[in-house]
């Protein structure tokens, strides 16, 4: 079964501390991979996606990912947070061929300014 | 660019009672997707539509959930009858075209419809 999975549900940290979100994924095959992110009382939007190329990806607000195939990993990572970063974040994965996204559970962020 | 329209955003029901939830996805956007999000999870997905067609719905609870997308547009998902664990937030999400091609998988996600069963 296609599955997604993310660690450390609950991550609570002070502005200015960087920020690791750790995603795995158990597909094999080629896949594109997504992180979401959700701010309070907003919907769901896209953070960042790799599809191929640099396994560094750049995305939004100071975000990037980096895809390594052979753990199966696409980790989320921020240098400095802020106070508005407080959301939660899911990552997510389909497979070339393959309609479905699947989405781990998330990761629920909160910055203390 | 208008986003994706969702209604109602919140519903309170007794459990047997039926609800309906409405989307209307982005324009132009093909492909048409219901997910089910239950406190504390990430989204799944319940069904899936290109055009008017259904794609996949595969994990939809099709004893008690059934969805449409008559016209290619706008859809409605229905529960009946609604359990307890029906309680949710139920997302609607459009994109240009299928998730399975580089280049395409962006999803673009309403605010939700939520869901309590009582």
């Amino acid at each position: 079964a296609q599955s997604v999975s993310q660690h450390n549900h609950h991550v609570i940290l002070s502005e200015a501390a960087s920020l690791e979100l750790g995603c795995n994924y158990s597909y094999g095959g080629t896949v594109n991979l997504f992180w979401y992110v959700q701010y309070p009382g907003q919907h769901l939007q896209l953070l960042l996606k790799y599809f191929s190329g640099d396994p560094l990806v750049k995305g939004i607000k100071g975000f990037e990912a980096e895809f390594i195939k052979s753990k199966f990993s696409f980790n989320l990572r921020k240098p400095s947070v802020q106070w508005s970063d407080t959301a939660e974040y899911f990552c997510a994965v389909n497979r070339r061929g393959n309609n479905r996204l699947a989405f781990g559970k998330g990761n629920q962020v909160v910055v203390i300014p | 660019e208008a986003g994706v329209a969702q209604s109602p955003r919140y519903k309170i029901i007794e459990k047997r009672q039926s609800v309906a939830f409405w989307c209307n996805p982005i324009s132009g956007h093909a492909t048409l997707y219901w997910y089910q999000q239950i406190l504390g999870q990430g989204p799944k997905l319940l069904i899936q539509f290109q055009n008017n067609g259904v794609v996949d719905d595969s994990q939809l609870p099709k004893d008690r959930f059934s969805a449409e997308r008559l016209k290619g547009v706008d859809s409605t998902l229905k529960i009946q009858p609604a359990k307890l664990e029906d309680s949710a937030v139920y997302l609607c999400a459009s994109s240009l075209g299928g998730t399975g091609g580089v280049g395409t998988g962006e999803l673009f996600f309403g605010e939700g419809s939520r869901l309590t069963v009582l």
